[in-house]
């Protein structure tokens, strides 16, 4: 399947500090790429789509001043956790789409980036 | 709206089968995903269902049924590395840009 991977996998910051997380795919070219996130034993909730080139299209309820996206190249989308709170905390992973065999989009996912806000 | 529900939780032992159920009610349907998360971890690609039937894939399986928004999982020959969170997402457009939406996922704990 299709590699991607994300930096850093952990990262500790102080609260009211910025973090950025980048999400890259390694062997294809990804047009479109997906910002997750995982809070403790509960499932991916999407927070935005990540489109090369054009603006990030945000789910309801994610604040888009927030949660900077960038997807600047096709090959890497950057996720920025602005003025980052305690409750930001959270296991954030990125995804692409590729075509798979049989002319279906498939995603797969990176190794995800820890993050804690202390 | 959007609602994928799945067993919270469920227990088996080493060698037995295992069937984790889910239901959907999407607005869109392209397809539904199977992924194998174990904690701390990135999920990992199972299956993919887009038509109506059975997938299998070695000791995992895969079906859906579109008329009724259900799809399994089907996992044989049990190991304790199979113990880990699975999750069903359907994918609700066709094209590059169609979103995954997640259930809640279900905990499996494989006993000895």
């Amino acid at each position: 399947g299709a590699v991607v991977s994300q930096h850093p996998s952990w990262v500790i910051c102080k609260s009211g500090t910025s973090v950025k997380i980048e999400c890259r795919s390694l062997d294809f070219q990804a047009t479109t790429m997906f910002w997750y996130r995982q809070f403790p034993k509960q499932s991916l909730m999407l927070m935005a789509t990540s489109n090369e080139g054009s603006k990030a299209t945000y789910e309801q309820g994610v604040e888009k001043d927030k949660f900077l996206i960038n997807h600047a190249s096709l090959t890497l989308s950057t996720l920025t956790v602005t003025s980052a709170h305690p409750e930001d905390s959270s296991f954030y992973i990125c995804s692409t789409t590729t075509l798979a065999a049989g002319g279906t989009y498939e995603q797969y996912f990176g190794p995800g980036t820890r993050l804690t806000v202390t | 709206g959007q609602n994928i529900d799945q067993p919270t939780e469920m227990t088996a032992t080493e060698g037995a089968i295992v069937q984790i159920n889910c239901t959907y009610q999407t607005s869109g349907f392209n397809g539904l995903f199977w992924y194998q998360q174990h904690a701390g971890e990135a999920p990992t690609f199972l299956s993919y269902n887009v038509l109506d039937g059975l997938e299998e894939k070695g000791r995992f399986s895969s079906f859906l049924s579109r008329s009724k928004g259900y799809s399994y999982l089907l996992l044989k020959e049990l190991q304790m590395k199979d113990s880990a969170s699975y999750l069903c997402a359907v994918k609700t457009a066709q094209n590059q840009g169609g979103k995954l939406i997640f259930g809640q996922g279900t905990e499996l704990s494989v006993k000895p």
